[in-house]
């Protein structure tokens, strides 16, 4: 099984900061690699697929980055909607989730 | 537009089973991969299982012994079961819509299970 590990597990950052989220993987796989945005009480929202692929609709703002075991999430000038917790997920064969990495108001 | 939408009971007693449903409307059935994610109170996000179209499936290997995922196809739904709970079953169960080579691009609003007597 491929273990998916975060970091950090929380941020704390200001509005206009650039943000970066790393996860690294137990080991190499394709760039099956997705990023979720999860606000408390809602369900998570899908932001990057296939490590560098904006999901429709999400803001340029956000990107993805990495292959092989090292992946990262960079979010460019935080705005206050961005502050919330974020997954990595793999999802080649079988699937695991990060363990998130909330990013809080500083 | 898609929703997904989980049913089952919100409460389940201790070694018994837990049944879940994902009714899916604005999207057919075919062609995608669809998921059961779950994600127990102030914890993250844990993935079950997944289930293609054609009936394919794959478990958590940490659930596997206790889960069954399947889909029909003519009623545009998938269904979870997972057996013998106990209180660490607690969580809130996702259902997701999964199309091959992407994320899971579509959830449920999810549903609270809470395993007690």
């Amino acid at each position: 099984d491929i273990q998916m590990t975060q970091s950090p597990s929380t941020l704390s950052a200001s509005v206009g900061d650039r943000v970066t989220i790393t996860c690294r993987a137990s080991q190499s796989f394709s760039d099956w690699l997705a990023w979720y945005q999860q606000k408390p009480g809602k369900a998570p929202k899908l932001l990057i697929y296939k490590a560098s692929y904006l999901e429709t609709g999400v803001p340029s703002r956000f990107s993805g980055s990495g292959s092989g075991t090292e992946f990262t999430l960079t979010i460019t000038s935080l705005q206050p909607d961005d502050f919330a917790t974020y997954y990595c997920q793999q999802y080649s064969s079988l699937w695991a989730f990060g363990q998130g990495t909330k990013v809080e108001i500083k | 537009q898609v929703q997904l939408q989980e049913s089952g009971p919100g409460l389940v007693k201790p070694s018994e089973t837990l049944s879940l449903s994902c009714t899916v409307s604005g999207s057919s059935i075919s062609g995608y991969y669809w998921g059961w994610v779950r994600q127990p109170p102030g914890k993250g996000l844990e993935w079950i299982a997944w289930v293609y179209y054609t009936g394919n499936t794959n478990y958590n290997p940490s659930l596997k012994s206790r889960v069954t995922i399947s889909v029909d196809t003519s009623k545009n739904q998938f269904s979870l079961k997972l057996r013998s709970v106990t209180a660490a079953d607690t969580a809130v169960y996702y259902c997701t819509r999964h199309p091959y080579g992407r994320g899971s691009d579509y959830w449920g609003q999810g549903t609270l299970v809470t395993v007690s007597s």
